[in-house]
């Protein structure tokens, strides 16, 4: 079975700085996907960023953007120019191969934004 | 993205009693729709997975006589919570994937929360 683990129950940031999140998965599979899913306090999940783990480049988006380590399986996700916007639940989650198989997710980061 | 709804956004109800939960994909086909249970300030526990037309596979511990899950179309898929009692309280996601708009990626619904006085 995969395994996600994020070790950071909570982090805090001072608004428009940097904070980064990580998270360590376990699997002996090579064709799987990365995400990182945000739930604001309305608990409406949303994505963040989707990495592939055939592809050696770093995803990006906007402001967000993940330092995957395929070979230490790690897979950490950096936020720049904090907003209080993104202060919210932040969830790693591993998903095997290009089907619609389920999605495997760690124990959640608290990011606190602080003004 | 696509988009999931959920209906209803909450519900309070008796002990003993049955609860319906609906999950529908609103502009694309979903294959497959998985259900969650998440209590405060912690992780997604997926309950069970459904496909279209098949019976649900239900993650160990999750008991299918209690949490009945249906997905009897392409757009649909209903979980009951029957005989609920009060540790059934707890936010139920469902999210859903298939077909080309959503290779890759589950596109989650608003969740539901269920009181069991």
């Amino acid at each position: 079975a995969q395994t996600v683990t994020q070790s950071q129950p909570e982090m805090s940031v001072q608004e428009a700085e940097t904070v980064t999140l990580s998270c360590t998965y376990d699997t002996s599979e090579s064709d799987y996907y990365l995400f990182w899913y945000k739930q604001p306090p309305s608990r409406q999940m949303i994505l963040v960023i989707r990495q592939e783990a055939y592809k050696q480049q770093n995803a990006t988006e906007n402001r967000f953007s993940v330092n995957f380590q395929k070979a230490a399986k790690s897979f950490s996700l950096k936020i720049s120019d904090s907003q209080l916007g993104d202060a919210a639940m932040y969830f790693c989650a591993y998903k095997l191969g290009r089907g619609d198989y389920k999605l495997s997710f760690g124990a959640g980061t608290t990011v606190t934004v602080r003004a | 993205g696509a988009v999931v709804s959920q209906h209803p956004s909450w519900v309070i109800c008796k002990s003993g009693t049955s609860v319906k939960i609906e999950c529908r994909s609103l502009d694309f086909q979903a294959t497959t729709m998985f259900w969650y249970r998440q209590f405060p300030k912690q992780s997604l526990m997926l309950m069970a997975t459904s496909n279209e037309g098949s019976k649900a596979t239900y993650e160990q511990g999750v008991e299918k006589d209690k949490f009945l899950i249906n997905h009897a179309s392409l757009t649909l898929s209903t979980l009951t919570v029957t005989s609920a009692h009060p540790e059934d309280s707890s936010f139920y996601i469902c999210s859903a994937s298939g077909g080309p708009r959503s290779y890759n990626e589950q596109f989650f619904g608003p969740g539901t929360r269920l009181t069991v006085l």
